[in-house]
Protein backbone atom coordinates (compact mmCIF):
# COMPACT_ATOMS: atom_id res chain seq x y z
CA UNK A 1 0.00 0.00 0.00
CA UNK A 2 1.21 3.41 -0.96
CA UNK A 3 2.03 5.69 1.59
CA UNK A 4 2.59 9.25 1.41
CA UNK A 5 4.26 11.76 4.24
CA UNK A 6 4.66 15.48 3.66
CA UNK A 7 6.70 17.03 6.33
CA UNK A 8 6.47 19.40 8.06
CA UNK A 9 3.13 19.50 8.88
CA UNK A 10 3.01 23.72 8.83
CA UNK A 11 5.18 26.17 8.33
CA UNK A 12 4.93 29.78 8.81
CA UNK A 13 7.21 32.38 7.21
CA UNK A 14 7.50 35.98 6.43
CA UNK A 15 6.90 37.40 3.25
CA UNK A 16 9.45 37.04 0.62
CA UNK A 17 11.17 33.83 1.98
CA UNK A 18 11.15 30.88 -0.31
CA UNK A 19 9.08 27.89 0.52
CA UNK A 20 10.39 24.24 0.37
CA UNK A 21 7.49 21.28 1.28
CA UNK A 22 8.47 18.12 1.32
CA UNK A 23 6.74 14.87 -0.43
CA UNK A 24 7.84 11.11 0.32
CA UNK A 25 6.11 8.04 -0.94
CA UNK A 26 6.96 3.98 -0.18
CA UNK A 27 6.60 2.62 -3.59
CA UNK A 28 8.88 3.86 -6.37
CA UNK A 29 6.59 2.57 -8.78
CA UNK A 30 4.71 5.79 -9.77
CA UNK A 31 3.06 7.14 -12.93
CA UNK A 32 3.51 10.49 -11.74
CA UNK A 33 3.30 12.77 -8.91
CA UNK A 34 0.60 15.76 -8.48
CA UNK A 35 0.99 18.58 -6.27
CA UNK A 36 -2.04 20.49 -5.15
CA UNK A 37 -2.98 23.61 -3.23
CA UNK A 38 -6.45 23.70 -0.93
CA UNK A 39 -7.69 26.82 0.79
CA UNK A 40 -9.61 26.44 3.90
CA UNK A 41 -13.09 24.81 3.32
CA UNK A 42 -12.48 24.47 -0.35
CA UNK A 43 -11.72 22.06 -3.39
CA UNK A 44 -8.35 21.43 -4.59
CA UNK A 45 -6.54 23.43 -7.18
CA UNK A 46 -3.69 21.72 -9.19
CA UNK A 47 -0.52 23.51 -9.09
CA UNK A 48 2.10 21.14 -11.15
CA UNK A 49 2.35 17.54 -12.63
CA UNK A 50 5.52 15.83 -12.89
CA UNK A 51 5.65 12.39 -14.87
CA UNK A 52 7.98 9.56 -13.53
CA UNK A 53 10.03 10.45 -16.72
CA UNK A 54 10.95 13.48 -15.15
CA UNK A 55 13.16 15.25 -12.99
CA UNK A 56 11.10 18.43 -12.04
CA UNK A 57 8.66 20.88 -13.15
CA UNK A 58 8.15 24.66 -13.44
CA UNK A 59 5.42 26.77 -13.50
CA UNK A 60 5.89 30.53 -12.44
CA UNK A 61 7.15 30.94 -9.09
CA UNK A 62 6.81 27.10 -8.07
CA UNK A 63 8.92 24.86 -8.88
CA UNK A 64 8.86 20.83 -8.51
CA UNK A 65 11.60 17.91 -8.17
CA UNK A 66 11.34 14.41 -8.25
CA UNK A 67 13.13 11.53 -7.19
CA UNK A 68 11.32 8.96 -8.22
CA UNK A 69 14.00 6.25 -6.56
CA UNK A 70 14.49 7.73 -3.46
CA UNK A 71 10.68 8.50 -3.30
CA UNK A 72 10.98 11.86 -2.58
CA UNK A 73 9.61 15.21 -4.22
CA UNK A 74 9.82 19.02 -3.57
CA UNK A 75 7.85 21.71 -4.04
CA UNK A 76 9.36 25.47 -4.46
CA UNK A 77 7.88 28.22 -3.77
CA UNK A 78 10.37 31.63 -4.68
CA UNK A 79 9.66 34.94 -3.36
CA UNK A 80 6.55 33.78 -1.12
CA UNK A 81 3.62 36.03 -0.52
CA UNK A 82 0.48 36.37 1.73
CA UNK A 83 -1.50 35.26 -1.01
CA UNK A 84 0.65 31.79 -0.99
CA UNK A 85 -1.07 30.97 2.37
CA UNK A 86 -3.01 27.21 2.01
CA UNK A 87 -2.82 23.82 2.62
CA UNK A 88 0.05 22.42 -0.04
CA UNK A 89 -0.95 18.95 -0.34
CA UNK A 90 0.86 16.02 -3.03
CA UNK A 91 -0.31 13.31 -4.74
CA UNK A 92 1.11 10.27 -6.69
CA UNK A 93 -0.50 7.70 -8.88
CA UNK A 94 0.85 4.04 -8.27
CA UNK A 95 -2.20 2.72 -9.91
CA UNK A 96 -3.50 3.48 -13.31
CA UNK A 97 -6.28 5.77 -11.86
CA UNK A 98 -5.93 6.41 -7.98
CA UNK A 99 -4.51 9.13 -6.40
CA UNK A 100 -3.05 8.42 -2.97
CA UNK A 101 -2.53 11.54 -0.83
CA UNK A 102 -0.25 13.05 1.94
CA UNK A 103 -2.03 14.80 4.79
CA UNK A 104 -0.57 17.87 3.53
CA UNK A 105 1.56 21.30 5.04
CA UNK A 106 -0.49 24.05 6.08
CA UNK A 107 1.30 27.28 5.08
CA UNK A 108 1.10 30.77 6.71
CA UNK A 109 2.90 34.17 5.10
CA UNK A 110 3.29 36.51 7.20
CA UNK A 111 2.79 40.04 5.91
CA UNK B 1 -13.70 25.45 -19.41
CA UNK B 2 -15.94 25.14 -16.73
CA UNK B 3 -14.23 22.95 -14.78
CA UNK B 4 -15.60 20.23 -12.54
CA UNK B 5 -18.77 21.36 -11.06
CA UNK B 6 -20.39 19.76 -7.51
CA UNK B 7 -23.65 20.62 -5.79
CA UNK B 8 -24.57 21.25 -2.98
CA UNK B 9 -21.30 23.10 -1.78
CA UNK B 10 -22.75 22.50 1.55
CA UNK B 11 -25.29 19.90 3.36
CA UNK B 12 -26.26 19.63 6.56
CA UNK B 13 -28.02 16.88 7.46
CA UNK B 14 -29.96 15.06 10.46
CA UNK B 15 -28.62 11.58 11.39
CA UNK B 16 -30.34 8.92 9.82
CA UNK B 17 -31.70 11.10 6.64
CA UNK B 18 -30.69 10.20 2.95
CA UNK B 19 -28.29 12.45 1.00
CA UNK B 20 -27.26 12.97 -3.16
CA UNK B 21 -24.45 15.17 -4.33
CA UNK B 22 -23.94 15.52 -7.52
CA UNK B 23 -20.90 15.97 -9.80
CA UNK B 24 -20.04 17.22 -13.32
CA UNK B 25 -17.08 16.41 -14.59
CA UNK B 26 -15.17 18.17 -17.28
CA UNK B 27 -17.05 17.58 -20.41
CA UNK B 28 -14.04 15.53 -22.69
CA UNK B 29 -13.05 13.82 -19.57
CA UNK B 30 -14.20 10.20 -19.85
CA UNK B 31 -12.85 9.11 -16.05
CA UNK B 32 -14.58 10.58 -12.70
CA UNK B 33 -13.52 9.93 -9.11
CA UNK B 34 -15.00 10.39 -5.61
CA UNK B 35 -12.85 11.36 -2.91
CA UNK B 36 -13.59 11.96 0.96
CA UNK B 37 -11.59 14.35 2.84
CA UNK B 38 -12.15 14.57 6.08
CA UNK B 39 -10.21 17.79 8.82
CA UNK B 40 -6.49 17.73 8.88
CA UNK B 41 -6.20 14.46 6.45
CA UNK B 42 -5.64 14.38 2.40
CA UNK B 43 -8.32 12.94 0.44
CA UNK B 44 -9.34 9.39 0.09
CA UNK B 45 -9.82 7.47 -2.82
CA UNK B 46 -13.54 6.17 -2.60
CA UNK B 47 -14.79 4.94 -6.44
CA UNK B 48 -13.85 5.84 -9.84
CA UNK B 49 -15.94 5.61 -13.27
CA UNK B 50 -14.93 4.88 -16.69
CA UNK B 51 -17.13 6.20 -18.65
CA UNK B 52 -20.31 4.60 -16.84
CA UNK B 53 -19.02 1.62 -15.66
CA UNK B 54 -17.82 1.92 -12.08
CA UNK B 55 -14.62 0.13 -12.18
CA UNK B 56 -13.02 0.41 -8.33
CA UNK B 57 -14.86 0.78 -5.00
CA UNK B 58 -12.59 1.36 -1.82
CA UNK B 59 -13.74 -0.40 1.74
CA UNK B 60 -14.55 2.96 3.07
CA UNK B 61 -17.18 2.69 0.67
CA UNK B 62 -20.09 1.00 2.91
CA UNK B 63 -22.95 -0.94 1.39
CA UNK B 64 -25.03 2.79 2.81
CA UNK B 65 -22.86 4.63 0.28
CA UNK B 66 -23.73 4.30 -3.88
CA UNK B 67 -22.66 5.91 -6.77
CA UNK B 68 -24.00 5.85 -10.09
CA UNK B 69 -22.94 7.80 -13.72
CA UNK B 70 -25.75 7.50 -16.01
CA UNK B 71 -24.79 8.01 -19.09
CA UNK B 72 -20.93 8.44 -18.55
CA UNK B 73 -21.78 12.55 -18.14
CA UNK B 74 -22.67 13.56 -14.50
CA UNK B 75 -22.08 11.30 -11.73
CA UNK B 76 -24.56 10.96 -7.93
CA UNK B 77 -23.14 9.82 -4.95
CA UNK B 78 -26.09 8.83 -2.24
CA UNK B 79 -25.11 8.16 1.38
CA UNK B 80 -28.18 6.32 2.59
CA UNK B 81 -29.12 6.09 6.48
CA UNK B 82 -26.57 9.34 7.40
CA UNK B 83 -24.13 8.86 10.64
CA UNK B 84 -22.24 11.34 12.39
CA UNK B 85 -18.99 9.78 10.70
CA UNK B 86 -20.30 10.91 7.43
CA UNK B 87 -19.54 14.54 8.18
CA UNK B 88 -16.76 15.06 5.18
CA UNK B 89 -15.62 17.09 2.38
CA UNK B 90 -16.55 14.64 -0.83
CA UNK B 91 -14.34 15.89 -3.35
CA UNK B 92 -15.21 14.79 -7.00
CA UNK B 93 -12.66 14.65 -9.76
CA UNK B 94 -12.62 13.74 -13.49
CA UNK B 95 -9.73 12.91 -16.12
CA UNK B 96 -9.19 12.17 -19.69
CA UNK B 97 -8.13 8.01 -20.07
CA UNK B 98 -4.40 8.10 -19.94
CA UNK B 99 -1.79 7.00 -16.66
CA UNK B 100 0.06 10.13 -17.04
CA UNK B 101 -3.38 12.42 -17.43
CA UNK B 102 -3.48 15.16 -14.71
CA UNK B 103 -6.72 14.63 -12.81
CA UNK B 104 -8.87 18.02 -11.89
CA UNK B 105 -11.02 18.78 -9.00
CA UNK B 106 -13.78 20.41 -7.93
CA UNK B 107 -15.16 22.62 -4.90
CA UNK B 108 -16.19 19.63 -2.94
CA UNK B 109 -19.48 19.43 -0.92
CA UNK B 110 -18.86 19.89 3.00
CA UNK B 111 -21.35 17.45 4.79
CA UNK B 112 -22.06 17.89 8.34
CA UNK B 113 -24.55 15.49 9.21
CA UNK B 114 -26.01 16.33 13.01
Amino acid sequence: KQEVTQIPAALSVPEGENLVLNCSFTDSAIYNLQWFRQDPGKGLTSLLLIQSSQREQTSGRLNASLDKSSGRSTLYIAASQPGDSATYLCAVRADDYKLSFGAGTTVTVRA
Amino acid sequence: DTGVSQNPRHKITKRGQNVTFRCDPISEHNRLYWYRQTLGQGPEFLTYFQNEAQLEKSRLLSDRFSAERPKGSFSTLEIQRTEQGDSAMYLCASSLESMSTEAFFGQGTRLTVV
